[in-house]
């Protein structure tokens, strides 16, 4: 089973729409969580990080369930600009390494 | 300031030869990776340095080697080419001590025929 987990899609959704993606990981000890985008043949990008509490950042909401260890990022009124690869990142308590989901594509069509 | 700079971008290699990625980092970053990202697995973590002098293997370390002899530079290096080691290679760097926002590099493409 892999550490981090994301449907690969695509989303295909109308620009306007309202998108949620989740992630799961396996690892209970994991402390630190991440979005990160990754436009096609280019290098990933912090989107926001995660808290406990939940965050919201413009158009961008992440929320973290510990109880079942998933994360969600949710986008509201969706822009064409928003396609692109959405990676679930997550780190493991006491550990300098961060683990890569392999991404959830976004596509947004006029 | 330029950030993470990787180079070369591009290189096609034969297999059985070497070669070396630069990774060079102007912030003053104490933690440097490497990963490779492969079609429908994600990043993966090659090997890391978590300070000048120091490395550590990471979750796919095999066929590589790594030396950070000055902070800024991180190099990763492939003695014996294979078809398998043909990816896209990302180098990122962070500030360390508890802060694990990482600074991507543009990224390296490596074929290997």
């Amino acid at each position: 089973r892999k550490e981090v987990e994301q449907d690969p899609g695509p989303f295909n959704v109308p620009e306007g729409a309202t998108v949620a993606f989740n992630c799961t990981y396996s690892n209970s000890a994991s402390q630190s969580f991440f979005w990160y985008r990754q436009d096609c043949r280019k290098e990933p990008k912090l989107l926001m990080s995660v808290y406990s509490s939940g965050n919201e950042d413009g158009r961008f909401t992440a929320q973290l369930n510990r109880a079942s260890q998933y994360i969600s990022l949710l986008i509201r009124d969706s822009k064409l600009s928003d396609s692109a690869t959405y990676l679930c990142v997550v780190n493991i308590a006491a550990s300098y390494k961060l683990i890569f989901g392999s991404g959830t594509r976004l596509l947004v069509r006029p | 300031n330029a950030g993470v700079t990787q180079t070369p971008k591009f290189r096609v290699l034969k297999t059985g030869q070497s070669m070396t990625l630069l990774c060079a980092q102007d912030m003053n970053h104490e933690y440097m990776y490497w990963y490779r990202q492969d079609p429908g697995m994600g990043l993966r973590l090659i090997h890391y340095s978590v300070g000048e002098g120091t490395t550590a293997k990471g979750e796919v370390p095999d066929g590589y080697n790594v030396s950070r002899l000055k902070k800024q530079n991180f190099l990763l290096g492939l003695e014996s080419a294979a078809p398998s080691q043909t990816s896209v290679y990302f180098c990122a760097s962070s500030r360390g001590q508890g802060v694990l926002l990482l600074h991507f590099g543009n990224g390296t493409r490596l074929t290997v025929t």
